[in-house]
């Protein structure tokens, strides 16, 4: 059975840093591209970033909104994505799930997702 | 980045009757390898994504088959043609086509 599994999700400062890691069992990892997707309090869905698998050189991408404070990388030996998120802003605030698959399957799994609050 | 946006809102449904959702997007969602990639989820209060539809039209398994989607180019639908209790929540379409990945605002269905 595929799972998918979110850590980390903290009360952190505005500035700070924090660090989320997705831990993938029941499929190969490195098969697989990764992404994040974040949604604040109430609101819709919003993709964060993407990492694909070696197979595509682990190439990453990312939302605007994140572009050069966030970085995501992958450790396919512990079968684990990460999530590092640098120069949080309150509007960072959020559940983060993280979901596997590009193209075809892009989303058919979902973690349960960590919550990330960003506040003083 | 593509601009993905649902109509309606909100769709008060009544049970046994049918529910439709449209989805805009605002660039062609069809890929250089021919494909489109239009995916529906379905969000329950308090709970994971679930992905009901894929590349448009493809039901995922394990979804009833009273959902549907249909479209093409720019234009999407997921239809419900028996709305039951169990489909209360938050519906999105998102494009996996061009990046950045993007998702329609959501749309609640709720009973009446």
């Amino acid at each position: 059975e595929v799972q998918l599994v979110e850590s980390g999700g903290n009360l952190v400062q505005p500035g700070r840093s924090l660090g989320l890691s997705c831990t993938g069992s029941g499929f190969t990892f490195g098969d697989y591209g990764m992404s994040w997707v974040r949604q604040a309090p109430g609101k819709g869905l919003e993709w964060v970033g993407f990492i694909g698998s070696k197979a595509y050189a682990g190439t990453t991408l990312y939302a605007a909104s994140v572009k050069g404070r966030f970085t995501i990388s992958r450790d396919d030996s512990k079968s684990i994505a990460y999530l590092q998120m640098n120069s949080l802003k309150t509007e960072d605030t959020a559940l983060y799930f993280c979901t596997r698959g590009y193209g075809t399957n892009s989303g058919l799994y979902w973690g349960q997702g960590t919550l990330v609050t960003v506040s003083s | 980045d593509v601009v993905m946006t649902q109509s309606p809102l909100s769709l008060p449904v009544t049970l046994g009757q049918p529910a439709s959702i449209s989805c805009r997007s605002s660039q062609s969602l069809v890929h250089s390898d021919g494909n489109t990639y239009l995916n529906w989820f379905q969000q329950r209060p308090g709970q994971s994504p679930r992905r009901l539809i894929y590349k448009v039209s493809n039901r995922d398994s394990g979804v009833p088959d009273r959902f549907s989607g249909s479209g093409s180019g720019t234009d999407f639908t997921l239809k419900i043609t028996r709305v039951e209790a169990e489909d209360v929540g938050v519906y999105y379409c998102m494009q996996g086509t061009h990046w950045p990945w993007t998702f329609g605002q959501g749309t609640k269905v709720e009973i009446k």
